[in-house]
């Protein structure tokens, strides 16, 4: 199974701040990676599809790069409502596997 | 809209099973992927599996072979999800989603609390 290592586990940031989490694949998954967003109690939500496309109403500050096995999801100007965990997903080959995720907070 | 609209939660107690339901709305229910998702509480996400409405195959996690079994209803375009031989460690959110570039559009969840 392709393991998806995210780093770092959890991270305290400021409004305004420019963040930036990464996500590392086992073996080469392509451009197969999805990026979620899940604050508490909802359902996770997509941000980024194939590795660096903006899904639909997306605020242009969230944006996804990488290839291979080494990708990142940076947020380029911190919002109140940005606070979640964040994981990636590679569809690339079943099973299907989720990094741990990373538990983004304002300080 | 795509919506993917799942049943309530359950209190089930080890040893039983539980089906849920994820009924979906807003597209071709034939023409996608159903994917089934496990959160346990205060833990990340786990794969379960998928089925194909259309064809009905699947494919499973190896973790969750015995475990779950995906079933559809093209009929009401709803989809389901059995889980057997329950114990505390199946306590956890259950997700359906729906393929769209990997997995686009999820449902809110079904809770499933197993206890004596």
């Amino acid at each position: 199974n392709t393991v998806m290592t995210q780093s770092p586990t959890s991270m305290f940031t400021s409004v305004g701040d420019r963040v930036t989490m990464s996500c590392k694949a086992s073996q080469n998954v392509g451009i197969n990676v999805g990026w979620y967003q899940q604050k508490t109690g909802q359902s996770p939500k997509r941000l980024i599809y194939w590795a660096s496309n903006r899904d639909t109403g997306v605020p242009d500050r969230f944006t996804g790069s990488g290839s291979g096995t080494d990708f990142t999801l940076t947020i380029s100007n911190m919002q109140a409502e940005d606070p979640a965990i964040y994981y990636c997903l590679q569809h690339n080959s079943y099973p299907f596997t989720f990094g741990s995720g990373t538990k983004l907070e304002i300080k | 809209q795509v919506q993917l609209q799942q049943s309530g939660a359950e209190l089930v107690k080890p040893g039983s099973s539980v089906k849920m339901s994820c009924k979906a709305s807003g597209y071709t229910f034939t023409s996608y992927y159903i994917y089934w998702i496990k959160q346990r509480p205060g833990q990340g996400l786990e794969w379960i599996g998928r089925i194909g409405p259309g064809s009905g195959d699947t494919n499973y996690n190896e973790k969750f072979k015995g475990k779950a079994t995906f079933t559809v209803d093209k009929s009401s375009s709803t989809a389901y999800m059995q889980l057997s031989s329950l114990t505390p460690e199946d306590t956890a959110v259950y997700y359906c989603a729906r393929s769209a570039m990997g997995i686009g559009y999820w449902g809110q969840g079904v809770m499933v609390t197993v206890s004596s």
